[in-house]
């Protein structure tokens, strides 16, 4: 079935260390995106990409990284500089980017803990 | 971009529509009106989007004002499932950018 795959759905790690978190999706769609969600608070939007080999900072930026080299993946790198990077993690996926985006197609999360 | 304001919360009776408002008084004209969910959780889910007309699916129907400043989600028959956070949200003017406020907390009781 088609969809997008969020791994791992959870993940331990120590302060100062970068951990990748893996989004694939096989809907053929052109944009993916990478939110993050606190306890009780609304997703907030970390990095977008239109098409492959591009990718827009989105309003949390900062201690984050990101690449776009084929068309199905879009890897999300919490680095140490993230001060408080414990949340839970949303890949998502759409036709285009746009105005009309229609629907974006969410995966199923990842959960970052630092201990 | 155009923001949006939702009530905090809200409960509905099992069978009976749930009607969720959604105040967005700054859109400008070409932004749409995007309606998506989230089961505790879970990634969420979209709903239904418009720009001026009202729309329906097999989901829920968007009712939005003719001014555009507001819009109903009309979820017709309740069920306990339908308990979820309910984001209203407008596209913003830069391009693929969806930003989602708090959202209402939608409880559906037996």
């Amino acid at each position: 079935d088609g969809g997008i795959t969020q791994s791992p759905k959870y993940l331990f790690r120590k302060e100062g260390q970068n951990v990748t978190l893996s989004c694939e999706q096989n809907l053929n769609h052109d944009a993916m995106y990478w939110y993050r969600q606190d306890p009780g608070q609304g997703l907030r939007l970390i990095y977008y990409s239109q098409i492959v080999n591009d990718f827009q900072k989105g309003d949390i930026a900062e201690g984050y990284s990101v690449s776009r080299e084929k068309k199905e993946s879009f890897p999300l790198t919490v680095t140490s500089a993230q001060k408080n990077p414990t949340a839970f993690y949303l890949c998502a996926s759409s036709r285009a980017g746009g105005l009309d985006t229609g629907e974006l197609f969410f995966g199923e999360g990842s959960r970052l803990t630092v201990l | 971009d155009a923001k949006t304001t939702q009530p905090t919360s809200m409960d509905c009776a099992e069978g009976r529509a749930a009607n969720l408002p959604c105040n967005h008084s700054t859109i400008s004209g070409n932004e749409y009106v995007y309606w998506y969910r989230q089961i505790h959780s879970q990634g969420p889910q979209y709903i239904i989007h418009g720009l001026k007309n009202n729309e329906t699916n097999e989901m829920a129907s968007l009712i939005i004002t003719e001014d555009r400043k507001s819009s109903t989600l009309i979820l017709p028959h309740a069920t306990l499932r339908d308990t979820a956070v309910y984001y209203c949200i407008v596209s913003g003017t830069s391009y693929g950018k969806l930003t989602f406020g708090q959202g209402t907390i939608l409880t559906v009781h037996p």
